[in-house]
């Protein structure tokens, strides 16, 4: 199974609104609802935002959400702040029994 | 307060066999829905799944790893032992274990990682 694909870099000014794509297929993101995203400060754990494609993890701001189109996943990140600086990963169930992450985004706040 | 960590060697040499346990507090792995799973980070890469175990003694494993990795789990000890065999440097990466369940299945608790060097 290959890596879901994102955009190496997307970028915004404090108080826009962002989006991050990870795109799959019909084998992973496009059947499952099982789409998750994660932030990744530098060297920290990774921490999970959105999962069920949509819900958003407790205690994450409501300014992050999830929503899925076919085989495209999309996290929008709204009202950017300077903590949203990081790296952030998709994740889907491949195939049932498997797991793939995504490639990986840097956000970064101009 | 669910936690986990991660130990095991921080060197390995090439072709020797990785042992890294996951130890885990504030869950049981005899609650059904409930599973361990391990995902490792080269230095500035990508994460990559690798593994999970459910309570319920399934395993899984990433298809492109299946061969060289065994995952085991000691309830009773609130421990995840992930073995990877025949260690080269491009698994020298971050290993992390977290803790996921069903049906969402998503790692929504990890520990904070152990580094592994695969040197001679």
């Amino acid at each position: 199974q290959s890596a879901l694909t994102q955009p190496a870099s997307v970028s915004g000014s404090p108080g826009q609104s962002i989006t991050i794509s990870c795109t799959g297929t019909s084998s992973d993101v496009g059947t499952y609802k099982f789409v998750s995203w994660y932030q990744q400060h530098p060297g920290k754990a990774p921490k999970l935002m959105i999962y069920a494609d949509t819900k958003r993890s407790s205690g994450v701001s409501h300014r992050f959400s999830g929503s899925k189109s076919g085989n495209t996943a999309s996290l929008t990140i709204s009202g950017l702040q300077a903590d949203d600086e990081a790296e952030y990963y998709c994740c889907a169930l491949a195939g049932i029994r498997n797991l793939v992450f995504g490639t990986g985004t840097t956000v970064t706040v101009l | 307060q669910i936690t986990l960590t991660e130990s095991g060697p921080t060197l390995v040499k090439p072709t020797q066999t990785l042992t890294l346990t996951c130890t885990f507090s504030g869950f049981s792995l005899n609650t059904p829905g409930v599973g361990v799973g391990w995902i490792r980070q080269p230095p500035g890469k990508a994460l990559e799944w690798l593994s999970l175990v459910y309570w319920h003694g399934d395993e899984r494993y990433s298809p492109s790893l299946k061969s060289r990795l065994t995952v085991t789990k000691d309830s009773s000890k609130n421990q995840v032992v992930l073995t990877m065999t025949n260690m080269g440097p491009v698994d020298t990466a971050t290993y992390y274990c977290a803790h996921t369940e069903v049906p969402d299945t998503m790692f929504d608790y990890w520990g904070q990682g152990t580094l592994v060097t695969v040197s001679s």
